[in-house]
């Protein structure tokens, strides 16, 4: 089935260790984001990339920064986590000009622990 | 700019009983598309229905019915006959209709219910 994957599902670092989050779909979409969840809240967009076109939020702190290898995979690297950046981390995708309107597809996200 | 209101932070039912979610929406734009997501336990979003600016016919599937209502800006969510796997957070969500946008989501609605 094609599918939006994250890996790992969990992850811990410790303060200041850089970590890397993947993402990768099956479903040739060309939009592709990056959520941050905290607990009890809703999705906070971090980021997103149209094909290799990247957008960041304008509160998206400059610790965050994405990858776009290829149309397959996105990574999210946080280069100094902080205890503030403990969350859970999803990936959506979407393809511009579906008449269906931007629905997105979600992977099952990364909830990163920072010790 | 696009706001989304889920004035229901937390719902508590007994199954079998019915249940209704608020979603109030804000834009400027008279093309839009409304969602509607479930996000149970595990994390991961799951799409639930999509609805244009120009449909208002409501629609039901299952157990699920939504109402929307452009003269009052507003997208409810109806559950019938709740069941304890329909607990999860669910979130409303607006996007524009033109092109590619982003999500802008409300900050959702848990709902649990009990046997």
């Amino acid at each position: 089935d094609a599918m939006v994957i994250q890996n790992p599902r969990y992850q811990v670092t410790q303060f200041g260790k850089p970590v890397t989050l993947s993402c990768s779909q099956t479903l040739n979409h060309n939009v592709m984001y990056w959520y941050q969840q905290k607990s009890s809240q809703a999705p906070k967009l971090l980021f997103h990339y149209y094909d290799k076109d990247f957008n960041n939020e304008a509160d998206t702190p400059d610790n965050f920064q994405s990858r776009r290898p290829n149309t397959s995979f996105c990574f999210l690297d946080i280069r100094s986590p902080g205890l503030g950046d403990a969350a859970m981390y999803l990936c959506a995708t979407s393809r511009d000009g579906d008449s269906a309107g931007n629905e997105q597809f979600f992977g099952p996200g990364t909830r990163l622990t920072v010790l | 700019a696009q706001k989304v209101t889920q004035a229901q932070t937390e719902i508590s039912v007994v199954e079998k009983e019915d249940v209704t979610l608020d979603c109030v929406y804000e834009t400027r734009d008279t093309t839009y598309y409304l969602f509607w997501y479930k996000q149970p336990p595990s994390g991961e979003l799951v799409f639930l229905i999509r609805r244009n600016s120009f449909d208002e016919q409501n629609e039901i599937s299952g157990r699920y019915s939504w109402n929307f209502q452009k003269s009052t800006s507003s997208f409810n969510f109806t559950i019938t006959a709740s069941q304890v796997v329909d607990s999860a957070v669910y979130f409303c969500a607006l996007s524009e209709a033109a092109g590619y946008s982003t999500l802008t989501f409300g900050k959702g609605t848990m709902l649990l219910v009990s046997p």
